[in-house]
């Protein structure tokens, strides 16, 4: 049972375009959605997070969008660079303070020069 | 700043033989995760210590698994008597301390184990 799904396993996107990455789940007690990026035989990175009281939080090129009704979040990368090409991982916890984080399988993200 | 510190980086293990991994958390980080992460999977949670305490292992398998976090040292997940589906890569994770912290989890390079 995922709770946390994100369906696409790979994008394609051209260098200079915007990636936009998506994320579903499916457990109302989620209130703090990360993305991590992972880079093959090392460990994932912390990108950016958005608690629930947010619909949207911004660093630098990289966004996250919440929409609580629809339990829906994404990422936007704008412009992508070929360097942004990683596994990009979404994943959730409750807002109780240094829960475990639940992961989606990850999308495959490769920028195009 | 050191980040979070994994060891071996890889480990070959036998069938039947144990397999122990090593997690130095952050400097200042008193919480530890340990994640395994199989083939084209996500992570999976397996279990959450502080210092002398184990939190909560409910993603541990009941047998042949355990972890510790002692007062001195690294965090350590142990494998008796390892099989092949035991093959992953482990990751270790640290946050810092307390409610109102950060809620984001710093990851080290991680372990890929492989059982012969």
């Amino acid at each position: 049972d995922q709770q946390v799904k994100q369906n696409s396993p790979s994008l394609s996107v051209q260098e200079g375009r915007i990636s936009i990455l998506n994320c579903d789940y499916t457990n109302s007690m989620f209130d703090y959605f990360l993305w991590y990026k992972k880079y093959p035989a090392e460990g994932p990175t912390f990108l950016i997070s958005i608690s629930s009281i947010k619909d949207k939080n911004e660093d630098g090129r990289f966004t996250v969008f919440l929409n609580k009704s629809a339990k829906h979040l994404s990422l936007h990368i704008v412009p992508s660079q070929p360097g942004d090409s990683a596994v990009y991982f979404c994943a959730a916890s409750g807002l109780t303070g240094n829960t475990p984080l639940v992961f989606g399988k990850g999308t495959r993200l490769s920028v195009i020069a | 700043n050191a980040g979070v510190m994994q060891n071996p980086r890889h480990l070959v293990r036998r069938r039947g033989q144990e397999a122990r991994l090593r997690c130095s958390p952050m400097k200042g980080h008193s919480h530890v995760y340990w994640y395994r992460q199989l083939p084209e999977e996500g992570l999976k949670f397996m279990v959450y210590l502080q210092k002398e305490n184990i939190i909560d292992e409910s993603g541990m398998p009941k047998e042949r698994f355990s972890a510790e976090f002692p007062k001195e040292g690294p965090s350590i997940l142990r494998i008796q008597q390892v099989v092949r589906g035991d093959s992953a890569a482990y990751f270790c994770a640290s946050s810092p301390l307390g409610q109102g912290s950060s809620y984001e989890q710093y990851f080290g390079p991680g372990t890929r184990l492989t059982v012969t």
